[in-house]
């Protein structure tokens, strides 16, 4: 059965940097697009961007220019986003979705916590 | 860019009841990238329509969606207890769009 299973909440301090992971199973890795979400806490969902899993290309949405980067290793069918100079605002859960036809499977999300 | 903008904001009622969700497009959108998705707190967003009008896997009928150009209608016929939750409506495409959300609250 298909599965995006994403790491663990993590705790950073303003300034650092986070790298959370998507872990697909259960189809072709590269037969799918990977989609980044962030959801602000008590806040509606904000799509951040997508990858090209065939190609490793990157394309960022408004807003997510600069500090964030998707990133693949196709060889454990893993997409990563990292966030660099992380702040308050940063403070969400990030969910990974794939795409072909339709946006059918998501991650389970990850809390990313910034605070000194 | 294409804004979607949901109504009511939230919905109260009883379980048995219909309830009707509006999603509405700033510019006319493909009906056939038009989603819907359901989100109970602490969890991921389940997609439940996809393509305007079609059920995702495992989605009760009583769940349907409809629309097409700018104006989008999820409706359930008879609100059973799980069904209490906030519901997303989504463009996807090459670009991803998501409305406010609509909550579906206990009256």
């Amino acid at each position: 059965q298909v599965q995006l299973v994403q790491s663990g909440s993590e705790l950073k301090k303003p300034g650092a940097s986070v790298k959370v992971s998507c872990k697909a199973s259960g189809y072709t890795f590269t037969t799918y697009s990977m989609n980044w979400v962030r959801q602000a806490p008590g806040q509606g969902l904000e799509w951040m961007g997508w990858i090209n899993t065939n190609t490793g290309n990157p394309t960022y949405a408004q807003g997510f220019t600069g500090r964030f980067v998707f990133s693949l290793d196709t060889s454990v069918s893993t997409a990563y986003l990292q966030i660099s100079s992380l702040t308050a605002e940063d403070t969400a859960v990030y969910y990974c979705a794939r795409y072909d036809l339709k946006p059918d499977y998501w991650g389970q999300g990850t809390l990313v916590t910034v605070s000194s | 860019e294409i804004v979607l903008t949901q109504s009511p904001g939230t919905l109260s009622l009883s379980p048995g009841e219909r309830a009707t969700l509006s999603c509405r497009a700033s510019q006319s959108v493909s009906s056939s990238k038009l989603a819907w998705y359901q989100q109970k707190r602490g969890q991921a967003p389940r997609l439940f329509i996809y393509g305007a009008s079609s059920r995702a896997t495992g989605i009760p009928d009583r769940f349907s969606g409809s629309g097409s150009g700018t104006d989008f209608t999820l409706t359930i016929s008879r609100l059973e207890p799980e069904d209490f939750a906030v519901y997303y409506c989504q463009h996807y495409g090459s670009t991803w769009a998501f409305g406010q959300g609509t909550k579906v609250e206990i009256k």
